[in-house]
């Protein structure tokens, strides 16, 4: 069983719709929790940054984290055809120096 | 200010050959982090070092390689390469090895 779960889609929805992204983990030591955004043949660029439990808000994008579940969720609000991309979760343990990611969801949106 | 910079972007070895990547970090960044990330994956991760001493290693063979400069620079090599090394080598700077991690463009290696 892999450390971290992410479905890898792929996810296509139109444009203006919220969408929802889930990884799953079962390592109770993750305290760190992370999304990145990759375009195509590009490295990942980080959009969301979260210590423990609860929930951030970027923009558009809302983090949720839920340890209790071992489930962790990016929603995007009023998607754009821009938010094309692999979305990948990542996390770590408090004083651990690697980030263990999923595999990535593809995710598409059409205009 | 400029993100993380990798070279060279593209590259193409034999199986067999050497090769040396490299990575500066965001200025005042003080960890540098490898990546392996196969196509379809998500990334794997190889090295961390911090004020220029390894912190921490994956589960890649002996092959592979890091040393970071006084400058907090950093360069990968890999040896005796497998066609199955073919993948985009990312490298991460954080402040420090505990902090948001961020990522250069990567540098796609080809092994034929």
């Amino acid at each position: 069983q892999k450390e971290v779960e992410q479905d890898p889609g792929p996810l296509s929805v139109p444009e203006g719709a919220i969408v929802s992204l889930n990884c799953t983990y079962s390592n109770s030591a993750f305290q760190y929790f992370m999304w990145y955004r990759q375009y195509s043949r590009k490295g990942p660029e980080l959009l969301m940054y979260t210590y423990s439990s609860g929930n951030k808000e970027d923009g558009r994008f809302t983090a949720q984290v839920d340890k209790s579940s071992k489930y962790i969720s990016l929603f995007i609000r009023d998607s754009q055809p821009s938010d094309s991309a692999t979305y990948l979760c990542a996390m770590k343990g408090q004083g651990a120096q690697k980030l263990v990611f999923g595999q990535g969801t593809r995710l598409t949106i059409n205009p | 200010d400029a993100g993380v910079t990798q070279s060279p972007t593209h590259l193409i070895k034999t199986r067999g050959q050497h090769v040396t990547l490299r990575c500066s970090p965001i200025s005042g960044h003080k960890s540098v982090s490898w990546y392996q990330q196969v196509l379809g994956q998500g990334p794997q991760f190889i090295f961390q070092y911090y004020e220029k001493e390894e912190r921490g290693r994956g589960n890649f063979p002996d092959r592979f390689s890091a040393r970071q400069f006084p400058n907090y620079s950093s360069e990968l090599n890999v040896n005796a390469l497998l066609l199955g090394d073919s993948a985009l080598y990312l490298c991460a700077s954080s402040f420090r090895g505990w902090t948001e991690a961020f990522f250069g463009q990567g540098t796609r290696l080809t092994v034929v």
